[in-house]
């Protein structure tokens, strides 16, 4: 089966950048997807298509996707960033998750 | 704009079959893309459970897919899910989605861009 892999937890100060990244083999082949989940909250898809972003969502959210890796990237984070980030992807017809990065803003 | 809501028990019992059904509104299923269940247990990741083609065509997780299924009511524009067989790992929070694709191939983008609010089911005697 395809796995992908998250770190479980990445931390940033506020105004920093914050980078998640997503592993999985010749992912960049693949089309990348990440959401955004807040406590008690339902996903929000915030990058699809590797680096595109859904009507509403803030240019500081950005993506890239090469090699065996994908990255979310969070430019002058804001406390209100502070959430939970899946990937995800497809691979041969099944939808795979990555395990999610809980990001604290300090 | 498009919304879907989830509804079924939120309690079943153990050995049991788990019935959800989502109700769409603001998009007619008949009118094409895939259709989802993911479910999240209590306090861990997501976990895709299974997709549907507006024209009935599913796709299962490989580690589901003996106990579940996905199907269509496109006269109440709503798709179903049921597992059978449940125990308390079947416990969490089940939500359902739309892709917005008509290709599950991977030669085209494959997200999730509207998801229900989410239904909390737990499975007890």
């Amino acid at each position: 089966s395809y796995d992908l892999t998250q770190p479980p937890s990445v931390s940033v100060s506020p105004g920093q950048t914050a980078s998640i990244t997503c592993s999985g083999e010749k992912l960049g082949d693949k089309y990348a997807s990440w959401y955004q989940q807040m406590p008690g909250q339902s996903p929000v898809l915030v990058i699809y298509q590797d680096s595109k972003r859904p009507s509403g969502i803030p240019e500081r959210f950005s993506g890239s996707n090469s090699g065996n890796t994908a990255t979310l990237t969070i430019s002058g984070t804001q406390a209100v960033d502070e959430a939970d980030y899946y990937c995800q992807a497809l691979d041969r017809s099944v939808v795979v998750f990555g395990g999610g990065t809980k990001l604290t803003v300090l | 704009q498009v919304q879907l809501q989830e509804s079924g028990p939120g309690l079943v019992k153990p050995s049991e079959t788990l019935s959800l059904t989502c109700g769409v509104s603001g998009y007619s299923i008949s009118s094409g893309y895939y259709w989802g269940w993911i479910r999240q247990p209590p306090g861990k990741g997501l976990e895709w459970i299974g997709n549907m083609y507006h024209s009935g065509s599913t796709y299962y997780n490989p580690s589901l897919k003996s106990r579940v299924t996905i199907s269509v009511d496109t006269s109440k524009n709503q798709f179903s899910l049921k597992l059978t067989s449940v125990t308390a790992a079947d416990t969490a929070v089940y939500y359902c989605a739309r892709v917005p694709a008509d290709d599950i191939t991977g030669l085209s983008p494959y997200h999730f861009d509207y998801w229900g609010r989410g239904t909390l089911v737990t499975v007890s005697s």
